[in-house]
């Protein structure tokens, strides 16, 4: 029954590694987002894509960048991981991008070391 | 651009009573207003969401409520039971992107 599927749970990676947290969605969906969450800031929108090779910074896009060559595929990728992005990374489609609920993946929680 | 404000940062109550958490948006062609339940260590869910066409909705024991008057819409949670326990976002949006407010931990009290 997973909709959205997020292919690390937990991740553990050096300062300076190059980082790829996939997401998949097989519901179809046209709109996929990127968001960390890190304790007492809520939901912080990093990219989003409203289609296949497009894509568009959120509020938070400073050392981060997506990939979006499929459309049920959305990879967000840490070119050089620091320590400041250790945080929960949560995945998420939905059908309309601001008129419909969202669903999320289970999270990849992501320690920089 | 949108801001969602959401309050409080943490509810607690005892088991039984009900529960309320407010929002306040800023944008009024804001038309869509969900609510989400994260339980520790799991993805949001959808649990509720309202359109700018309705005042009320319920399911069951929990309810939202919009004044679009005043730009704020409420959760509100009857006869609340431990598996409330979570953190419940709110979020606005208006055909282009959800804007979340920062979520309330709800703490249910045996």
């Amino acid at each position: 029954d997973v909709k959205v599927t997020q292919s690390s749970r937990y991740l553990v990676k050096r300062t300076g590694e190059k980082v790829f947290l996939e997401c998949v969605q097989d519901m179809d969906h046209e709109n996929m987002f990127w968001y960390r969450q890190d304790p007492g800031l809520g939901l912080r929108l990093i990219y989003f894509s409203y289609d296949v090779k497009m894509k568009e910074k959120g509020d938070i896009p400073e050392g981060y960048s997506v990939s979006r060559e499929k459309k049920e595929r959305f990879s967000l990728i840490l070119e050089s991981a620091s320590t400041n992005q250790t945080s929960m990374y949560l995945c998420a489609s939905s059908l309309y991008p601001g008129d419909d609920g969202y669903t999320f993946g289970s999270g990849t929680r992501l320690t920089v070391v | 651009g949108e801001n969602v404000e959401q309050h409080p940062s943490t509810l607690s109550v005892q088991e039984g009573d009900s529960a309320v958490i407010k929002c306040t948006y800023s944008d009024s062609a804001s038309n869509y207003f969900p609510w989400y339940k994260q339980e520790l260590g799991k993805r949001p869910q959808l649990i509720i969401d309202i359109r700018s066409n309705v005042g009320e909705k319920k399911d069951q024991r929990i309810a939202v409520t919009l004044n679009k008057t005043a730009k704020h819409f409420s959760l509100h949670i009857t006869e609340t039971q431990p598996e409330d326990s979570a953190v419940y976002f709110c979020a606005a949006s208006n055909n282009y992107q959800l804007i979340w407010g920062a979520g309330t931990k709800l703490i249910i009290k045996p």
